[in-house]
């Protein structure tokens, strides 16, 4: 099976900065990767599909890279509605495993 | 607008069994792989099965494979979960959510519910 490696399981930062999560596939994956915003008490939000291709509705301060076996998530400018927990998540497999969470707190 | 509503989770007690449903809206179902993904008190997201536009496949995580089994329903735009030999370990919030293209598996997953709560406990 893929593992997933997301880290830092968490992180704290200010409102206006800016900050980088991993992943880290334990087999190359392409860019089958995908990452998702949990906010409290709502269902995961798609934020970035295909490693890099935003949603439609997703702010611009959110970009993601990466190919193979390592990706990263990078948010500029945090906002307020920004602190969540962040996974992500490959479809290279049939079993769609998703990293450990990154916790964004506010610092 | 696309919407996906979850139904029927409960307290059960070990070993017992319960149906979630889904409800779907505001895209032709029949054309999309659908799943199920849960999260456990103070955990991750588990992804636990799917199922293709035609129902014809299905696949499971090895923590449930055996005691779940994934179904759908084109004609009523709903999917299903039904859970047999319930496990302390099985308490989690349960969502469905939608492959993010057509006629595929290899994609995110693009629209979530609100999710449904299971709780297994005597």
């Amino acid at each position: 099976d893929i593992q997933m490696t997301q880290s830092p399981s968490s992180l704290s930062a200010s409102v206006g900065d800016g900050v980088t999560m991993t992943c880290r596939a334990s087999q190359d994956i392409a860019r089958n990767v995908h990452w998702y915003q949990v906010r409290p008490g709502k269902g995961p939000k798609l934020l970035i599909h295909a490693a890099s291709i935003l949603e439609g509705d997703v702010p611009s301060r959110f970009s993601g890279s990466g190919s193979a076996t390592d990706f990263t998530l990078t948010i500029d400018n945090l906002q307020p509605e920004d602190f969540a927990t962040y996974f992500c998540q490959e479809s290279y497999s049939k079993r769609y495993t998703f990293g450990r969470g990154t916790t964004l707190e506010i610092k | 607008e696309v919407q996906l509503l979850e139904s029927g989770g409960n307290l059960a007690q070990p070993g017992g069994s319960l149906r979630l449903s889904c409800t779907a809206s505001g895209f032709t179902f029949s054309d999309y792989a659908m799943t199920w993904v849960r999260r456990a008190p103070g955990k991750g997201l588990e992804w636990v099965s799917v199922i293709s536009w035609d129902a014809s496949v299905t696949y499971y995580a090895d923590s449930v494979k055996g005691r779940v089994t994934i179904s759908r329903d084109n004609s009523e735009n709903t999917l299903f979960l039904q859970m047999t030999s319930l496990r302390h370990e099985d308490t989690a919030i349960y969502y469905c959510a939608k492959i993010l293209r057509a006629n595929t598996w290899y994609e995110g997953f693009d629209y979530w519910g609100q999710g449904t709560q299971v709780t297994v406990s005597s």
